[in-house]
């Protein structure tokens, strides 16, 4: 069985700042990892994967991740966020197989919000 | 190249009625996932679709049933709609690449289904 924690389900940051979003992991088998990004009233948009080449994972809009498999961790940050940045963060582990795709697991999320 | 679209964008049902979701997946993929996001929380797997068939199932009722035609498109189907039911329903597509493992799933922006 898999699943993710995200730590803080609300997140605030000053524009400018450092955004820092936790997402920890349990999975039997080596992971799949993803970060997405949902607006309000939207779908999901995938920021970053990971799957198992380098461990530094960058995505998109500067976005990156690192897997720490002694952790069992998966954060994203960002360097500087932006207004634009508000919106609901979701981390998603799935496992991997020879065929097929895996079923993503989601955690509950993390609302960013940027204040001014 | 077309995203994923789903159908309708918002639907009002009552309890005990039947619904019926429609999803196009993006051109070249023939997986296709649904989710169901109830308010506040991550999306919850429903099942998976690859060639018509279905390909893994999370813990939802047989109510909840699907078809993947052999366009790629897809619906979700609900029957006997309790309350409960009330969420955003997300379908996503990918590729299923045979000894490669797991592909990206790409996001529709979803249906918002209230049932009264």
């Amino acid at each position: 069985a898999q699943s993710v924690t995200q730590l803080g389900s609300h997140v605030s940051v000053s524009e400018g700042a450092l955004v820092l979003l936790r997402c920890n992991y349990s999975s039997s088998v080596p992971p799949y990892l993803f970060w997405y990004v949902q607006y309000p009233n939207q779908g999901l948009q995938l920021l970053l994967k990971y799957t198992s080449a380098a461990t530094l994972v960058k995505g998109i809009n500067d976005f990156e991740a690192e897997f720490k498999k002694s952790e069992t961790s998966f954060h994203l940050t960002k360097p500087s966020a932006h207004m634009s940045d508000a919106a609901e963060y979701f981390c998603a582990v799935s496992g991997h197989s020879n065929f097929g795709n895996e079923k993503l697991t989601f955690g509950t999320g993390t609302r960013l919000t940027i204040i001014p | 190249e077309t995203g994923v679209t789903q159908s309708p964008t918002h639907l009002i049902k009552t309890r005990g009625q039947q619904v019926t979701l429609r999803c196009s997946s993006q051109s070249g993929h023939n997986t296709v996932s649904w989710y169901q996001q109830a308010l506040g929380q991550g999306p919850q797997f429903i099942f998976q679709y690859y060639r018509e068939e279905e390909n893994g199932r999370g813990n939802f009722p047989p109510r909840f049933s699907g078809l993947q035609f052999p366009n790629y498109s897809s619906e979700l189907n609900v029957n006997a709609l309790e309350l409960d039911d009330s969420a955003l329903y997300l379908c996503a597509s990918s590729v299923a690449l045979t000894g490669l493992g797991t592909d990206t799933q790409y996001f529709g922006p979803g249906t918002r289904l209230t049932v009264l």
